[in-house]
């Protein structure tokens, strides 16, 4: 089993401030996505990065793949309630996924 | 629409009386797997289908098996469910080569008594 940390595993905020949130394994993954999950629905995905140091962005969510391909992290810039959520990051391996134990995120208002 | 779709969404059954849980996309998708979700655990792969008759065990594939005899559907069979097996399960697509996006279903919520 390959597993995948995530820290922190709660994390509650104001709206407008920033967060970032780590997900990290000893092993290395050919890709590695993150998701949101909401109570009562499945994962959606939000990214995907595959190559080592590789930086991508969505709006206000940034996503890094670190350099060895063995970690990520999601940084989210003036966070809104709307953010809340299950944030979960996943590593492929072959044919296989992995899934972190994901960051329950409140954005109050 | 693009979907996953499952049924059913939430059932309680008791132990031993064997159930089954449909999955069925409609992307024409040869990648689709079964994941169950635990408090603290996260997502864990029960097992995976690369395309029709091919399927592989995933990380936790005991007490439960699966088939995929057409490409839209992979039901998760649980031949005598125990309360262990309580749980919210999730089936997911992904459309081969790329494995950029999984689709994933709305989940089932199992319970065994």
């Amino acid at each position: 089993t390959q597993l995948l940390e995530q820290s922190p595993q709660f994390l509650s905020i104001q709206e407008g401030e920033n967060l970032t949130v780590y997900c990290n394994s000893s092993s290395v993954f050919s890709s590695l996505q993150w998701y949101r999950q909401e109570p009562g629905e499945g994962p959606v995905l939000l990214v995907t990065v595959v190559t080592g140091g590789e930086v991508k962005k969505l709006k206000r969510l940034t996503f890094q793949f670190g350099d060895a391909r063995k970690d990520s992290s999601l940084h989210i810039t003036a966070a809104q309630p709307g953010d809340t959520g299950l944030y979960l990051c996943a590593g492929g391996s072959g044919n296989q996924f992995y899934f972190g134990t994901g960051t329950s995120l409140t954005v109050i208002p | 629409e693009a979907q996953v779709t499952q049924n059913p969404r939430y059932l309680i059954t008791v132990t031993g009386k064997k159930l089954t849980v449909t999955c069925s996309q409609n992307m024409n998708h040869e990648y689709m797997s079964w994941y169950r979700q635990d408090p603290g655990l996260g997502l864990r792969q029960i097992y995976y289908s690369m395309n029709v008759e091919v399927t592989d065990k995933g990380d936790v594939p005991e007490g439960y098996k699966v088939s995929r005899k057409e490409k839209r559907n992979f039901p998760l069979i649980l031949e005598s469910p125990s309360p262990n097996q309580t749980s919210l399960y999730f089936c997911a697509s992904i459309g081969l080569p790329s494995t950029d996006t999984q689709y994933f279903g709305p989940g089932t919520r199992l319970t065994v008594l």
